[in-house]
Parts: structure tokens; C-alpha cells; sequence
């Protein structure tokens, strides 16, 4: 058990609607960071928060969206969906974020299928 | 932006040591190497961390040569429970630089 938690781990929905994931980092992490996966595919960086602001971007699309709240807790929102948006979204936090690399604790992740 | 090469696959047996090779040309001057292990359906694990030289840890070992365009993660004597994909990570967490894990290389262990 990483101590990162993700809710909810399994999600069906539809195409075009939208939907918010939910991430809570480790005690005492500051950074959150957002990964998609889709099926047999590597592990995509979408975003990164570190204490509430975003820090780095990686490929997200306009139509996703991330905010990190002041208890540190982090959304993902995923809107206008797609067959294509079908994916295992991964949630990392991490201590703080430098100029060195931070190792990152991943949660168990959610399943989205979009139909 | 360093990018990593990893071969797609690689098999072993049980009890084998198994080293998987990372290349990353253009690391940077600040840029660690971490390598990280993927069960299916979970997240990534963390396994190791270095900047140069050898780490060692209870899991496994890290070889990076003097010119750190490279990268060997080896796993002593693995088992059946080694099976997973592996990624090599190289960067910064600068507000300017990505994180890209890659395709990662699947490693299979057989009895």
C-alpha cells in the first residue's frame, strides 16, 4: 500500500459525458501527479500540482482539466468524453518537487470506460 | 527532454540474474535515473534510484557508467514474481521539463 488513495476505482459512463477522479496523496506529500494508461500502452504524464499550483504539464488534452485543494487532495476532470478517453488514470504524489528527481508513490488507480 | 530506449521484452528464468539496459543519450546535468516496476492493473512501484556509478538496494542494483548515457537495472536471482514491466525514468521535476516514462520492457520469468 503506496498511502496515495484514488476514487473511484472503477467508473462506466458515456460518451460526452463528464466525470471527476479523485486523488489523495500521501501524508506529508505536496506534489499529485496525473497519468493516464491506456490498454497495453505506457504510462502517459498528463499534469503535476505541487501545493496547490500547477508545476508541470505533460500531454492533456483541453478537455481535462486538474486542481489541487488546499487539504491537498487533487480532481481530475475529464469532459466531452470519448471512446478513446477509456484509459486506467493513475494518481503519484510525491514529497516536494526540485531540481532533483522525486521518487513517487502511485495509487491503485481508475478504471474509466467510456461507452 | 531525455528520452529513454528500453528493449520491449525480455525472458528469463527463475533464479537467473536479469539485467535490463536504459538508454538516455541526452541526460541532462541535474537528471536522475529511476527505474520503476508495473504489476498489471496497478500502479507503478518505485525499485531504484542514481546519479552515477552503482546503487544498490534489497531489491535490485543500478549501474550507471561515467558518461550516464546509460542505464542497467539488475535484479539478482529472480522469481516468478519479477514477471512485470519495468520503466526506466530519467528527468527533472522543473516546472519547464516533462516525465516521460516510456514503453517500458516487459520481463517475463519462466519455471
Amino acid at each position: 500500500d503506496s498511502g496515495v488513495t484514488q476514487t473511484p476505482k472503477h467508473l462506466i459512463t458515456a460518451t460526452g459525458q463528464r466525470v471527476t477522479l479523485r486523488c489523495s496523496p500521501r501524508s506529508g506529500d505536496l506534489s499529485v501527479y496525473w497519468y493516464q494508461q491506456s490498454l497495453d500502452q505506457g504510462l502517459q504524464f498528463l499534469i503535476q500540482y505541487y501545493n496547490g499550483e500547477e508545476r508541470a504539464k505533460g500531454n492533456i488534452l483541453e478537455r481535462f482539466s486538474a486542481q489541487q485543494f488546499p487539504d491537498l487532495h487533487s480532481e481530475l476532470n475529464l469532459s466531452s468524453l470519448e471512446l478513446g478517453d477509456s484509459a486506467l488514470y493513475f494518481c503519484a504524489s510525491s514529497f516536494r518537487t526540485s531540481g532533483s528527481q522525486e521518487t513517487q508513490y502511485f495509487g491503485p488507480g481508475t478504471r474509466l470506460l467510456v461507452l | 527532454l531525455a528520452k529513454t530506449t528500453q528493449p520491449i521484452s525480455m525472458d528469463s528464468y527463475e533464479g537467473q540474474e536479469v539485467n535490463i539496459t536504459c538508454s538516455h543519450n541526452n541526460i541532462a546535468t541535474n537528471d536522475y535515473i529511476t527505474w520503476y516496476q508495473q504489476f498489471p492493473s496497478q500502479g507503478p512501484r518505485f525499485i531504484i534510484q542514481g546519479y552515477k556509478t552503482k546503487v544498490t538496494n534489497e531489491v535490485a542494483s543500478l549501474f550507471i557508467p561515467a558518461d550516464r548515457k546509460s542505464s542497467t537495472l539488475s535484479l539478482p536471482r529472480v522469481s516468478l514474481s519479477d514477471t512485470a514491466v519495468y520503466y526506466c525514468l530519467v528527468g527533472g521535476y522543473s516546472s519547464a521539463s516533462k516525465i516521460i516514462f516510456g514503453s517500458g520492457t516487459r520481463l517475463s520469468i519462466r519455471p
